[in-house]
Protein backbone atom coordinates (compact mmCIF):
# COMPACT_ATOMS: atom_id res chain seq x y z
CA UNK A 1 0.00 0.00 0.00
CA UNK A 2 1.50 3.27 -1.08
CA UNK A 3 2.34 5.59 1.74
CA UNK A 4 1.24 9.35 2.29
CA UNK A 5 2.57 11.67 -0.31
CA UNK A 6 3.48 15.17 -0.11
CA UNK A 7 4.21 18.03 -3.08
CA UNK A 8 6.33 19.94 -3.65
CA UNK A 9 9.31 18.30 -1.44
CA UNK A 10 11.08 21.50 -1.39
CA UNK A 11 9.72 25.18 -2.13
CA UNK A 12 11.33 28.65 -1.29
CA UNK A 13 9.14 31.63 -1.62
CA UNK A 14 9.13 35.48 -0.98
CA UNK A 15 7.88 37.36 1.57
CA UNK A 16 4.15 38.47 1.00
CA UNK A 17 3.76 35.80 -1.10
CA UNK A 18 1.12 32.81 -0.98
CA UNK A 19 1.82 28.89 -1.05
CA UNK A 20 -0.15 26.05 -1.54
CA UNK A 21 0.83 22.18 -0.52
CA UNK A 22 -0.68 19.23 -0.91
CA UNK A 23 -0.95 15.79 0.47
CA UNK A 24 -2.44 12.64 -0.46
CA UNK A 25 -2.87 9.90 2.55
CA UNK A 26 -2.92 6.55 2.66
CA UNK A 27 -6.30 4.72 0.10
CA UNK A 28 -8.79 4.43 2.89
CA UNK A 29 -7.87 6.99 5.37
CA UNK A 30 -10.41 9.50 5.79
CA UNK A 31 -8.72 11.71 8.10
CA UNK A 32 -5.29 13.94 7.27
CA UNK A 33 -3.57 16.25 10.03
CA UNK A 34 -1.38 19.19 9.12
CA UNK A 35 1.82 20.13 11.13
CA UNK A 36 4.46 22.32 11.32
CA UNK A 37 8.32 21.68 12.57
CA UNK A 38 10.65 24.79 13.52
CA UNK A 39 13.90 23.86 15.37
CA UNK A 40 12.32 26.99 18.04
CA UNK A 41 8.57 25.52 18.41
CA UNK A 42 9.12 21.71 17.43
CA UNK A 43 6.27 19.73 15.96
CA UNK A 44 2.64 21.94 16.37
CA UNK A 45 -0.67 21.00 15.19
CA UNK A 46 -2.19 22.63 12.30
CA UNK A 47 -5.81 21.03 11.75
CA UNK A 48 -7.22 17.98 11.09
CA UNK A 49 -9.60 17.12 8.09
CA UNK A 50 -12.25 14.41 7.79
CA UNK A 51 -14.89 13.73 5.44
CA UNK A 52 -13.71 17.42 3.47
CA UNK A 53 -14.65 19.31 6.81
CA UNK A 54 -12.30 21.25 9.23
CA UNK A 55 -12.37 18.93 12.57
CA UNK A 56 -9.73 20.62 14.56
CA UNK A 57 -7.58 23.52 14.58
CA UNK A 58 -4.69 24.38 16.57
CA UNK A 59 -3.50 27.58 17.52
CA UNK A 60 -1.89 29.31 14.59
CA UNK A 61 -3.54 32.83 12.25
CA UNK A 62 -6.12 33.01 9.92
CA UNK A 63 -3.58 33.09 7.34
CA UNK A 64 -3.10 29.24 7.58
CA UNK A 65 -6.09 27.36 5.87
CA UNK A 66 -6.61 23.91 4.53
CA UNK A 67 -9.60 22.40 2.58
CA UNK A 68 -10.21 19.01 1.86
CA UNK A 69 -11.40 17.03 -1.41
CA UNK A 70 -14.11 14.29 -2.19
CA UNK A 71 -10.91 11.77 -3.03
CA UNK A 72 -9.80 12.82 1.21
CA UNK A 73 -6.81 14.64 -0.61
CA UNK A 74 -5.97 17.66 1.53
CA UNK A 75 -4.28 21.13 0.39
CA UNK A 76 -2.85 23.51 2.95
CA UNK A 77 -2.46 27.01 2.09
CA UNK A 78 -0.62 30.14 3.73
CA UNK A 79 -1.07 33.68 2.50
CA UNK A 80 1.21 36.92 3.09
CA UNK A 81 4.16 34.89 3.75
CA UNK A 82 6.40 35.83 6.84
CA UNK A 83 9.75 34.81 7.10
CA UNK A 84 8.69 32.53 10.82
CA UNK A 85 7.01 30.42 8.25
CA UNK A 86 9.83 29.30 7.18
CA UNK A 87 9.38 25.59 8.67
CA UNK A 88 8.58 21.77 7.38
CA UNK A 89 5.40 20.97 7.03
CA UNK A 90 4.15 17.43 7.57
CA UNK A 91 0.42 15.86 6.78
CA UNK A 92 -0.59 12.67 8.40
CA UNK A 93 -3.30 10.47 7.75
CA UNK A 94 -5.25 8.03 9.60
CA UNK A 95 -8.15 6.20 9.56
CA UNK A 96 -10.29 8.26 10.97
CA UNK A 97 -8.54 10.43 13.46
CA UNK A 98 -5.81 11.01 15.68
CA UNK A 99 -7.21 10.65 18.80
CA UNK A 100 -8.33 6.69 18.42
CA UNK A 101 -6.16 5.45 15.34
CA UNK A 102 -2.10 5.29 14.44
CA UNK A 103 -1.09 8.29 12.53
CA UNK A 104 1.13 8.16 9.78
CA UNK A 105 3.44 10.88 8.22
CA UNK A 106 4.66 11.55 4.48
CA UNK A 107 8.30 12.63 3.83
CA UNK A 108 6.82 16.66 4.35
CA UNK A 109 7.81 19.73 2.08
CA UNK A 110 10.31 22.00 3.14
CA UNK A 111 9.02 25.83 3.14
CA UNK A 112 11.84 28.49 2.70
CA UNK A 113 10.49 32.28 2.94
CA UNK A 114 13.27 34.88 2.36
CA UNK B 1 -3.18 20.74 28.17
CA UNK B 2 -1.26 17.53 28.21
CA UNK B 3 2.55 18.05 28.61
CA UNK B 4 4.83 15.72 26.67
CA UNK B 5 8.22 15.63 28.30
CA UNK B 6 11.21 13.61 26.66
CA UNK B 7 14.34 12.34 28.54
CA UNK B 8 17.60 12.08 27.99
CA UNK B 9 17.44 15.11 24.93
CA UNK B 10 20.43 13.91 24.31
CA UNK B 11 22.36 10.56 23.84
CA UNK B 12 25.76 9.53 22.38
CA UNK B 13 26.19 5.90 22.66
CA UNK B 14 28.82 3.48 20.62
CA UNK B 15 27.15 1.25 18.22
CA UNK B 16 26.42 -1.80 19.74
CA UNK B 17 25.22 0.02 22.67
CA UNK B 18 21.81 -0.37 24.03
CA UNK B 19 19.64 2.07 25.12
CA UNK B 20 16.58 3.33 26.95
CA UNK B 21 14.28 6.86 26.22
CA UNK B 22 12.07 7.84 28.37
CA UNK B 23 8.16 9.96 27.72
CA UNK B 24 6.54 11.21 30.15
CA UNK B 25 2.84 12.71 29.59
CA UNK B 26 0.65 14.82 32.06
CA UNK B 27 -3.22 13.16 31.13
CA UNK B 28 -4.65 9.79 30.42
CA UNK B 29 -4.60 9.03 27.15
CA UNK B 30 -5.98 6.94 24.48
CA UNK B 31 -2.83 6.23 22.40
CA UNK B 32 0.97 6.91 22.27
CA UNK B 33 3.02 6.81 19.37
CA UNK B 34 6.91 6.78 18.90
CA UNK B 35 8.34 7.60 15.78
CA UNK B 36 11.82 7.84 14.22
CA UNK B 37 12.66 11.12 12.53
CA UNK B 38 15.19 10.40 9.45
CA UNK B 39 17.56 13.01 8.52
CA UNK B 40 15.11 13.99 5.57
CA UNK B 41 12.65 14.93 8.20
CA UNK B 42 10.34 12.26 8.10
CA UNK B 43 9.10 10.71 10.74
CA UNK B 44 8.49 7.16 10.94
CA UNK B 45 5.80 4.86 12.87
CA UNK B 46 7.70 2.88 14.85
CA UNK B 47 5.33 2.05 17.32
CA UNK B 48 1.61 2.47 18.27
CA UNK B 49 1.14 1.93 22.11
CA UNK B 50 -1.47 3.11 23.92
CA UNK B 51 -0.62 0.24 26.85
CA UNK B 52 1.57 -2.84 27.38
CA UNK B 53 4.76 -3.87 25.27
CA UNK B 54 5.52 -4.38 21.99
CA UNK B 55 8.30 -5.60 20.39
CA UNK B 56 10.04 -5.08 16.81
CA UNK B 57 13.36 -6.46 16.06
CA UNK B 58 15.97 -4.86 18.09
CA UNK B 59 13.45 -2.24 19.74
CA UNK B 60 10.60 -2.64 22.22
CA UNK B 61 8.29 -0.32 23.47
CA UNK B 62 6.05 -0.47 26.97
CA UNK B 63 3.67 1.86 28.06
CA UNK B 64 2.23 2.24 31.79
CA UNK B 65 -0.72 4.25 31.19
CA UNK B 66 -1.80 4.14 34.51
CA UNK B 67 1.62 5.53 35.88
CA UNK B 68 1.91 8.09 32.70
CA UNK B 69 5.03 7.05 30.78
CA UNK B 70 6.04 5.21 27.90
CA UNK B 71 9.82 3.86 27.22
CA UNK B 72 11.62 2.58 23.96
CA UNK B 73 14.24 0.59 24.27
CA UNK B 74 16.91 -0.09 21.10
CA UNK B 75 19.26 -2.87 21.84
CA UNK B 76 22.61 -3.81 19.48
CA UNK B 77 22.26 -0.12 18.36
CA UNK B 78 23.64 0.49 14.78
CA UNK B 79 24.67 3.71 13.02
CA UNK B 80 21.38 3.89 10.88
CA UNK B 81 19.76 4.08 14.60
CA UNK B 82 20.89 7.87 14.71
CA UNK B 83 18.18 10.50 14.62
CA UNK B 84 15.54 12.08 16.71
CA UNK B 85 13.37 9.88 18.46
CA UNK B 86 10.13 11.89 19.23
CA UNK B 87 6.79 10.17 21.16
CA UNK B 88 3.30 12.00 20.96
CA UNK B 89 -0.05 11.47 22.34
CA UNK B 90 -3.17 12.72 21.21
CA UNK B 91 -4.91 15.59 22.83
CA UNK B 92 -8.57 17.12 23.04
CA UNK B 93 -9.35 20.36 23.99
CA UNK B 94 -7.76 23.44 25.47
CA UNK B 95 -7.66 25.41 22.25
CA UNK B 96 -5.05 23.40 19.81
CA UNK B 97 -6.20 19.40 19.21
CA UNK B 98 -3.96 16.56 17.53
CA UNK B 99 -1.00 14.98 18.69
CA UNK B 100 1.00 16.71 21.05
CA UNK B 101 4.91 16.00 20.65
CA UNK B 102 7.59 15.98 23.05
CA UNK B 103 10.64 17.52 22.49
CA UNK B 104 12.49 14.45 20.94
CA UNK B 105 15.19 12.55 22.02
CA UNK B 106 18.62 13.42 19.78
CA UNK B 107 20.62 9.69 19.30
CA UNK B 108 23.94 9.44 18.01
CA UNK B 109 25.18 6.10 17.33
CA UNK B 110 28.60 6.13 16.59
CA UNK B 111 30.98 3.25 14.43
Amino acid sequence: KAGVTQTPRYLIKTRGQQVTLSCSPISGHRSVSWYQQTPGQGLQFLFEYFSETQRNKGNFPGRFSGRQFSNSRSEMNVSTLELGDSALYLCASSLAGFLDYEQYFGPGTRLTVT
Amino acid sequence: GIQVEQSPPDLILQEGANSTLRCNFSDSVNNLQWFHQNPWGQLINLFYIPSGTKQNGRLSATTVATERYSLLYISSSQTTDSGVYFCAVPKRGGGADGLTFGKGTHLIIQP
